[in-house]
């Protein structure tokens, strides 16, 4: 119940493409789900987040997709730059005593030239 | 510096041997975190302290040993290590350890590897 399930663990995108990347949850009371990025030699940093509220956000080339009833949310990456390789972590959260995200296992993004 | 700060980068430790890590962030937060990252594996939160108060033991061993002085310094010692303790150890801060959307702010890490 306390998982977060991410696929694909790995993802070749050419350059202008699509990147998609999915992630599923089990808990129901998990009610704010960001997404971080990670680069070789460097820390995940926050790239966008949603509540649960909401379908959709957007933020320049980055989009969060929600389906509450589905329990699964996404993260699409337009116009794919090589720039955009790294890993990418979904996560989920639940406002309840000490906060702690649950992360998914990662997908690395590879945006060829 | 701005940021939070992880040191050492790398080390490489026998079991037997004692050594700490260090971490300091400069953003004013109220949280402190360590998390441990292993290849194809979900970060893995190993404690929480909340204005210096740990709050959270992840079920962690007691060779990793959490100390949190004060908001803005965290050190996780570590003692008789095992080779599958090798990992990038993560250390985060965020504004409010009990806000959900209280993002985290994380460290560069340190890479340990146990001989």
């Amino acid at each position: 119940q306390q998982q977060v399930k991410q696929s694909p663990q790995s993802l070749i995108v050419q350059k202008g493409g699509i990147s998609i990347i999915n992630c599923a949850y089990e808990n129901t009371a998990f009610d704010y789900f960001p997404w971080y990025q990670q680069f070789p030699g460097k820390g995940p940093a926050l790239l966008i987040a949603i509540r649960p509220d909401v379908s959709e956000k957007k933020e320049g080339r980055f989009t969060i997709s929600f389906n509450k009833s589905a329990k699964q949310f996404s993260l699409h990456i337009m116009d794919s730059q090589p720039g955009d390789s790294a890993t990418y972590f979904c996560a989920a959260s639940m406002a309840s005593g000490t906060y702690k995200y649950i992360f998914g296992t990662g997908t690395r993004l590879k945006v060829l030239a | 510096e701005t940021g939070v700060t992880q040191t050492p980068r790398h080390l490489v430790m026998g079991m037997t041997n004692k050594k700490s890590l260090k971490c300091e962030q400069h953003l004013g937060h109220n949280a402190m975190y360590w998390y441990k990252q292993s290849a194809k594996k979900p970060l893995e939160l190993m404690f929480v302290y909340n204005f210096k108060e740990q709050t959270e033991n992840n079920s962690v061993p007691s060779r990793f040993s959490p100390e949190c002085p004060n908001s803005s310094h965290l050190f996780l010692h570590l003692h008789t290590l095992q080779p599958e303790d090798s990992a990038l150890y993560l250390c985060a801060s965020s504004q409010d350890g009990t806000a959900a959307n209280s993002p985290l702010h994380f460290g560069n890490g340190t890479r340990l590897t146990v001989t």
